[in-house]
Protein backbone atom coordinates (compact mmCIF):
# COMPACT_ATOMS: atom_id res chain seq x y z
CA UNK A 1 0.00 0.00 0.00
CA UNK A 2 0.71 3.68 -0.19
CA UNK A 3 2.25 5.72 2.30
CA UNK A 4 3.57 9.27 2.50
CA UNK A 5 6.02 10.82 4.85
CA UNK A 6 6.81 14.19 5.89
CA UNK A 7 9.17 15.67 8.56
CA UNK A 8 9.62 17.66 10.60
CA UNK A 9 6.15 17.57 13.03
CA UNK A 10 7.37 20.64 13.99
CA UNK A 11 9.80 23.19 13.36
CA UNK A 12 10.48 26.65 15.15
CA UNK A 13 12.81 28.68 13.06
CA UNK A 14 14.31 32.45 13.30
CA UNK A 15 13.49 34.95 10.72
CA UNK A 16 15.82 34.86 8.09
CA UNK A 17 16.83 31.76 8.27
CA UNK A 18 16.41 29.02 5.56
CA UNK A 19 13.75 25.94 5.48
CA UNK A 20 13.99 22.92 3.91
CA UNK A 21 10.54 20.26 4.45
CA UNK A 22 10.94 16.73 3.04
CA UNK A 23 8.25 14.75 1.86
CA UNK A 24 8.23 10.96 0.64
CA UNK A 25 6.33 8.88 -1.15
CA UNK A 26 6.15 5.18 -0.93
CA UNK A 27 4.54 2.06 -3.27
CA UNK A 28 3.61 4.05 -6.00
CA UNK A 29 5.35 5.24 -9.06
CA UNK A 30 5.14 9.06 -10.95
CA UNK A 31 2.20 10.86 -8.43
CA UNK A 32 1.28 14.05 -8.26
CA UNK A 33 2.60 15.86 -5.47
CA UNK A 34 1.59 18.69 -3.69
CA UNK A 35 2.66 21.35 -1.32
CA UNK A 36 -0.19 22.86 0.62
CA UNK A 37 -0.10 25.29 3.33
CA UNK A 38 -2.53 26.02 6.14
CA UNK A 39 -2.91 29.07 8.24
CA UNK A 40 -4.46 28.82 11.97
CA UNK A 41 -8.26 28.42 11.31
CA UNK A 42 -7.99 28.47 7.23
CA UNK A 43 -8.32 26.82 4.25
CA UNK A 44 -5.88 25.13 2.44
CA UNK A 45 -3.31 27.59 -0.01
CA UNK A 46 -1.75 25.27 -3.06
CA UNK A 47 1.34 26.51 -3.13
CA UNK A 48 3.08 24.08 -5.63
CA UNK A 49 2.55 21.02 -7.85
CA UNK A 50 4.66 18.56 -9.76
CA UNK A 51 3.96 15.99 -12.42
CA UNK A 52 7.69 14.82 -12.78
CA UNK A 53 10.97 14.80 -11.95
CA UNK A 54 11.91 18.40 -12.53
CA UNK A 55 8.49 19.77 -13.56
CA UNK A 56 7.34 22.20 -10.71
CA UNK A 57 4.31 24.64 -11.02
CA UNK A 58 4.37 27.08 -8.66
CA UNK A 59 0.72 28.73 -8.23
CA UNK A 60 1.22 31.97 -5.92
CA UNK A 61 4.59 34.42 -5.84
CA UNK A 62 6.33 34.01 -2.52
CA UNK A 63 9.96 33.34 -1.19
CA UNK A 64 9.72 29.61 -1.61
CA UNK A 65 10.35 27.67 -3.68
CA UNK A 66 9.84 23.65 -4.40
CA UNK A 67 12.21 20.90 -6.06
CA UNK A 68 11.68 17.34 -6.87
CA UNK A 69 15.10 15.74 -7.07
CA UNK A 70 13.43 12.53 -7.60
CA UNK A 71 10.42 10.74 -8.57
CA UNK A 72 9.20 10.18 -4.79
CA UNK A 73 10.66 13.05 -3.08
CA UNK A 74 9.23 16.51 -3.00
CA UNK A 75 11.10 19.29 -1.14
CA UNK A 76 9.66 22.91 0.06
CA UNK A 77 12.86 25.69 0.68
CA UNK A 78 12.88 29.19 1.48
CA UNK A 79 16.32 30.68 1.57
CA UNK A 80 14.47 33.60 4.24
CA UNK A 81 11.90 32.81 6.41
CA UNK A 82 9.48 35.96 6.85
CA UNK A 83 7.13 35.91 9.94
CA UNK A 84 4.41 35.45 7.40
CA UNK A 85 5.72 31.84 6.50
CA UNK A 86 4.55 30.67 9.23
CA UNK A 87 1.32 28.21 8.74
CA UNK A 88 1.26 24.46 8.96
CA UNK A 89 1.89 23.04 5.59
CA UNK A 90 0.96 19.35 4.05
CA UNK A 91 2.55 17.76 1.38
CA UNK A 92 -0.13 15.51 -0.55
CA UNK A 93 0.28 12.97 -3.37
CA UNK A 94 -2.30 11.61 -6.26
CA UNK A 95 -2.27 9.14 -9.06
CA UNK A 96 -3.12 11.62 -11.84
CA UNK A 97 -5.76 13.82 -12.49
CA UNK A 98 -9.23 14.04 -10.91
CA UNK A 99 -7.40 11.19 -8.43
CA UNK A 100 -8.11 10.49 -4.68
CA UNK A 101 -5.30 12.51 -2.68
CA UNK A 102 -3.53 11.97 0.29
CA UNK A 103 -1.73 14.24 2.90
CA UNK A 104 0.98 13.69 5.28
CA UNK A 105 0.67 14.09 8.80
CA UNK A 106 2.23 18.19 8.22
CA UNK A 107 4.93 20.29 9.20
CA UNK A 108 3.76 22.54 12.07
CA UNK A 109 6.06 25.91 11.04
CA UNK A 110 6.87 28.47 13.67
CA UNK A 111 8.39 31.88 12.58
CA UNK A 112 9.91 33.73 15.02
CA UNK B 1 -9.49 28.75 -12.74
CA UNK B 2 -11.83 26.79 -10.86
CA UNK B 3 -13.55 28.83 -8.14
CA UNK B 4 -15.28 26.79 -5.26
CA UNK B 5 -17.48 28.03 -2.37
CA UNK B 6 -18.64 26.48 0.49
CA UNK B 7 -21.29 27.17 3.27
CA UNK B 8 -21.69 27.45 5.77
CA UNK B 9 -18.54 28.67 7.54
CA UNK B 10 -19.59 27.43 11.43
CA UNK B 11 -22.21 24.73 12.04
CA UNK B 12 -23.55 23.27 15.14
CA UNK B 13 -26.09 20.23 15.45
CA UNK B 14 -27.27 18.68 18.77
CA UNK B 15 -25.87 15.00 18.95
CA UNK B 16 -28.27 12.84 16.31
CA UNK B 17 -29.42 15.36 13.87
CA UNK B 18 -27.87 15.84 10.59
CA UNK B 19 -25.47 18.26 9.39
CA UNK B 20 -25.71 19.37 5.35
CA UNK B 21 -22.71 21.24 3.83
CA UNK B 22 -22.78 22.72 0.57
CA UNK B 23 -20.47 23.17 -2.18
CA UNK B 24 -20.34 24.87 -5.78
CA UNK B 25 -17.76 25.35 -8.53
CA UNK B 26 -17.43 27.18 -11.58
CA UNK B 27 -15.87 25.18 -13.82
CA UNK B 28 -17.76 22.98 -16.05
CA UNK B 29 -14.66 20.64 -16.99
CA UNK B 30 -14.67 19.81 -13.44
CA UNK B 31 -15.50 15.98 -12.94
CA UNK B 32 -14.54 14.46 -9.25
CA UNK B 33 -15.18 16.14 -5.98
CA UNK B 34 -13.87 14.63 -2.65
CA UNK B 35 -14.48 15.60 0.77
CA UNK B 36 -11.72 15.37 3.74
CA UNK B 37 -12.22 15.94 7.61
CA UNK B 38 -9.83 17.15 9.44
CA UNK B 39 -9.77 17.11 13.44
CA UNK B 40 -7.23 19.82 14.94
CA UNK B 41 -4.07 19.41 14.52
CA UNK B 42 -4.54 16.65 12.22
CA UNK B 43 -3.95 16.27 8.59
CA UNK B 44 -7.38 16.28 5.80
CA UNK B 45 -8.24 12.90 5.52
CA UNK B 46 -10.35 11.68 2.74
CA UNK B 47 -14.24 10.52 4.05
CA UNK B 48 -15.95 10.41 0.88
CA UNK B 49 -15.68 11.23 -3.29
CA UNK B 50 -17.89 11.56 -6.33
CA UNK B 51 -17.57 11.50 -9.92
CA UNK B 52 -19.34 13.69 -12.05
CA UNK B 53 -21.41 10.41 -13.73
CA UNK B 54 -22.55 10.13 -10.57
CA UNK B 55 -25.50 11.43 -8.62
CA UNK B 56 -25.25 10.57 -5.06
CA UNK B 57 -22.72 8.21 -3.07
CA UNK B 58 -23.85 7.00 0.47
CA UNK B 59 -21.06 5.25 2.88
CA UNK B 60 -22.98 4.39 6.08
CA UNK B 61 -23.89 7.84 7.71
CA UNK B 62 -22.15 10.09 5.30
CA UNK B 63 -23.39 10.84 1.56
CA UNK B 64 -22.80 13.20 -1.39
CA UNK B 65 -24.89 14.42 -3.73
CA UNK B 66 -24.07 16.24 -6.94
CA UNK B 67 -25.87 18.49 -9.17
CA UNK B 68 -24.06 19.20 -12.45
CA UNK B 69 -26.46 21.54 -13.95
CA UNK B 70 -26.29 23.80 -11.03
CA UNK B 71 -22.64 23.46 -10.32
CA UNK B 72 -23.73 22.12 -6.51
CA UNK B 73 -22.39 19.11 -4.40
CA UNK B 74 -23.29 18.91 -0.95
CA UNK B 75 -22.16 16.55 1.97
CA UNK B 76 -24.66 15.03 4.24
CA UNK B 77 -24.09 13.60 7.73
CA UNK B 78 -26.66 11.89 9.59
CA UNK B 79 -27.28 10.63 13.13
CA UNK B 80 -24.24 12.95 14.40
CA UNK B 81 -22.18 12.16 16.63
CA UNK B 82 -19.69 13.65 18.72
CA UNK B 83 -16.62 12.54 17.08
CA UNK B 84 -17.99 14.02 13.71
CA UNK B 85 -16.78 17.34 15.10
CA UNK B 86 -14.50 18.34 12.75
CA UNK B 87 -13.50 20.95 9.73
CA UNK B 88 -14.69 20.06 6.54
CA UNK B 89 -13.25 20.45 3.29
CA UNK B 90 -14.85 20.11 -0.08
CA UNK B 91 -12.65 19.92 -3.65
CA UNK B 92 -12.87 19.94 -6.88
CA UNK B 93 -10.45 18.96 -9.76
CA UNK B 94 -11.11 18.52 -13.91
CA UNK B 95 -8.94 16.01 -15.89
CA UNK B 96 -7.89 18.89 -17.78
CA UNK B 97 -5.38 20.09 -15.14
CA UNK B 98 -3.49 18.57 -11.78
CA UNK B 99 -4.90 20.78 -9.31
CA UNK B 100 -7.24 20.66 -6.22
CA UNK B 101 -9.51 23.27 -5.44
CA UNK B 102 -10.56 23.45 -2.14
CA UNK B 103 -13.27 25.06 -0.79
CA UNK B 104 -12.89 27.15 2.43
CA UNK B 105 -14.19 24.41 5.34
CA UNK B 106 -17.04 24.46 7.39
CA UNK B 107 -16.15 23.77 11.48
CA UNK B 108 -18.55 21.45 12.69
CA UNK B 109 -19.38 20.90 16.11
CA UNK B 110 -21.99 18.29 17.28
CA UNK B 111 -23.08 19.20 21.03
CA UNK B 112 -23.67 15.72 22.99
Amino acid sequence: SQTIHQWPATLVQPVGSPLSLECTVEGTSNPNLYWYRQAAGRGLQLLFYSVGIGQISSEVPQNLSASRPQDRQFILSSKKLLLSDSGFYLCAWSMGRSTRAFFGQGTRLTVV
Amino acid sequence: GENVEQHPSTLSVQEGDSAVIKCTYSDSASNYFPWYKQELGKRPQLIIDIRSNVGEKKDQRIAVTLNKTAKHFSLHITETQPEDSAVYFCAASSNTGNQFYFGTGTSLTVIP
